[in-house]
């Protein structure tokens, strides 16, 4: 059974590169890994998904090693409103979705 | 669009009394699904179906039934609601179930208190 592991708080600075972490074993090999954020009293939303090596959209970055027994997500140049709950999701080999616990990110001024 | 939408926001129940969550979808998506977050938890999948006319159970379906009732909409209920089950219910939904898996759009969340 797929499981995904992801630190669960981080600290950060305003202006600073913030890089988070998702393990994950026994992943399908046809499936992607996706992250999303959020925010107190929201539903999660949708930040950005790969299947291999780095994708790169408006918001964040996403590398992902040829193992693709791990990925991790890159915001860069943080501000306050990035301040949120970040989770992880794979797809197992039994194409269950598995969710990360999330990792609570905290941006100070 | 209004995307994802959820009712009630806020529901209070007493241990035994039943309830209906509903959720409706309008961007003709195939697949929908029920989680539940617990304060400082990860989401867990209640039920989905993957497309108009099937359900399956998630992780933890016990005490919860499901209706798809036509492609837009799909509730939860809880037939004896149960102090275990206050939590916050997201309902979600994506254009198919995968895999490689579809972007889920999430709605508001529906806050549920069971005393």
């Amino acid at each position: 059974l797929a499981k995904t592991t992801q630190p669960i708080s981080m600290d950060s600075y305003e202006g600073q590169e913030v890089n988070i972490t998702c393990s994950h074993n026994n992943i399908a090999t046809n499936d992607y890994i996706t992250w999303y954020q959020q925010f107190p009293s929201q539903g999660p939303r949708f930040i950005i998904q790969g299947y291999k090596t780095k994708v790169t959209n408006e918001v964040a970055s996403l590398f992902i090693p040829a193992d693709r027994k791990s990925s991790t997500l890159s915001l860069p140049r943080v501000s306050l409103s990035d301040t949120a709950v970040y989770y992880c999701l794979v797809g197992d080999s039994n194409y269950q979705l598995i969710w990360g616990a999330g990792t609570k990110l905290i941006i100070k001024p | 669009n209004a995307g994802v939408t959820q009712t009630p926001k806020f529901q209070v129940l007493k241990t035994g009394q039943s309830m209906t969550l509903q959720c409706a979808q309008d961007m003709n998506h195939n697949s929908m699904y029920w989680y539940r977050q617990d304060p400082g938890m990860g989401l867990r999948l209640i039920y989905y179906s993957a497309s108009e006319g099937t359900t399956d159970k998630g992780e933890v379906p016990n005490g919860y039934n499901v209706s798809r009732l036509n492609k837009r909409e799909f509730s939860l209920r809880l037939e004896s609601a149960a102090p275990s089950q206050t939590s916050v219910y997201f309902c979600a939904s994506s254009e198919t179930l995968a895999p490689p898996q579809e972007t889920q759009y999430f709605g508001p969340g529906t806050r549920l208190l069971v005393l």
